[in-house]
């Protein structure tokens, strides 16, 4: 049992650039968000799931896609990066009890 | 909306100190209220919750109570070891899923 996995753990990218942060859990949860954290804001929601095929946005949506076609699987697509997405990227999944767990991050950096 | 405040730090202790890290919140209906943990270069954990008003959490020697009556729900624990140096989150969940709403985060130090 594995949990929250994500892949990659760093990455740099030029501005402009595109590329996709994977996530995947083995919990058979149905909900699952992908969350941005810097410095002195905490935790700001990009995208969340309630269920395969079922994608909603969250507080800070633009520039990123996402899409759940499995229940494992629940990728972020940065379209065209830009240095304001230079971040720690953090995927979670999570039963309807709303604990949420989360994968080990990937961080970010966009030149 | 919903919000959570915590805080500042960073909150450097000595090894057996009691730790006390404030949490309040503001929130329609019934929250849930949780504290995060996250250890350096790792993901965030659950550490304890609290689903109704009165209620206490615990975990690891960690405790935390929910009081309605002054919307807070602050940690603590009464002798903190150097393995408890992490960055401590306060988080609630309201309305739904999708409703989760992270404090920004204490650093807690603790020296030998």
């Amino acid at each position: 049992n594995a949990g929250v996995t994500q892949t990659p753990k760093f990455q740099v990218l030029k501005t402009g650039q595109s590329m996709t942060l994977q996530c995947a859990q083995d919990m058979n949860h149905e909900y699952m968000s992908w969350y941005r954290q810097d410095p002195g804001m905490g935790l700001r929601l990009i995208h969340y799931s309630v269920g395969a095929g079922i994608t909603d946005q969250g507080e800070v949506p633009n520039g990123y896609n996402v899409s759940r076609s499995t229940t494992e699987d629940f990728p972020l697509r940065l379209l065209s990066a830009a240095p304001s997405q230079t971040s720690v990227y953090f995927c979670a999944s999570s039963s309807a009890a709303y604990e949420q767990y989360f994968g080990p991050g990937t961080r970010l950096t966009v030149t | 909306g919903n919000s959570v405040t915590q805080m500042e730090g960073p909150v450097t202790l000595s090894e057996e100190a009691f730790l006390t890290i404030n949490c309040t919140y503001t929130a329609t209906g019934y929250p849930s209220l949780f504290w995060y943990v996250q250890y350096p270069g790792e993901g965030l954990q659950l550490l304890l919750k609290a689903t109704k008003a009165d209620d206490k959490g615990s975990n690891k020697g960690f405790e935390a109570t929910y009081r309605k009556e002054t919307t807070s729900f602050h940690l603590e624990k009464g002798s903190v070891q150097v393995s408890d140096s992490a960055v401590y989150f306060c988080a609630l969940s309201a309305g739904g899923y999708q409703k989760v709403t992270f404090g920004t985060g204490t650093k807690l130090q603790v020296i030998p």
